[in-house]
């Protein structure tokens, strides 16, 4: 199985603040890579795929990079409504997903 | 549009079997290059893929959950079924069902069922 490894676990941050968020695979994954979104009681919703490109509508603040193994997720300039979960999954092989990085208010 | 609503018990006792079912609409199943999944998140813990249907009927489970799963698909409904055998506490989770691509990620979900395991 690939492994997924998410850091931070969890982030402070400020309003208009720059985040980064690492995801590490187990073994190379090419570019198979999503980011997804989770706020309490929702499901979650993507906003990067194949590590790079960004779903439809999702705000360009958000923007993804990486393959084979080291992956990032960064948001240019934190807005309120981004204090979130966020999760990264592959779909190299059968699908995993990280642990998860919760993003709070500073 | 696509849509995906799961329905089924909210309560379960422990060894009882789950059904579940994903009711959607704005795609078919019948298409080629779409499948439905199911994932489940535990109260407070991080999502966990279950299993995939295809278009073409082709299955994939779970490695850790595969002798307990099993998904089915009624494309004259637009349903998807899963069914989880002997039930445990430690499966307490809400349950998603969601649209993928052959391409690979999940790019539409339900809103979710809660499914508590208990005595």
């Amino acid at each position: 199985a690939i492994q997924l490894t998410q850091s931070p676990s969890s982030l402070s941050a400020s309003v208009g603040d720059r985040v980064t968020i690492t995801c590490r695979a187990s073994q190379g994954i090419s570019s198979a890579l999503a980011w997804y979104q989770q706020k309490p009681g929702k499901a979650p919703k993507v906003l990067i795929y194949d590590a790079s490109s960004l779903e439809s509508g999702v705000p360009s603040r958000f923007s993804g990079s990486g393959s084979g193994t080291d992956f990032t997720l960064t948001i240019s300039s934190l807005q309120p409504e981004d204090f979130a979960t966020y999760y990264c999954q592959q779909f190299n092989s059968y699908p995993t997903f990280g642990q998860g990085t919760r993003l709070e208010i500073k | 549009q696509i849509t995906l609503k799961e329905s089924g018990p909210t309560l379960v006792k422990p060894t009882q079997t789950l059904t579940l079912t994903c009711s959607f609409s704005g795609f078919s199943l019948t298409t080629t290059g779409v499948g439905v999944g199911w994932i489940r998140q535990p109260p407070g813990k991080a999502l966990e893929w279950l299993a995939l249907i295809y278009w073409d009927d082709d299955k994939r489970y779970s490695p850790s959950l595969q002798s307990r799963l099993t998904i089915t698909k009624d494309t004259s409904k637009n349903q998807v079924v899963l069914t989880m055998t002997n039930m445990d506490p430690v499966d307490t989770a809400t349950y998603y069902c969601a649209h993928r691509l052959s391409s690979g990620w999940f790019d539409y979900w339900g809103q979710g069922t809660l499914v508590t395991v208990s005595s």
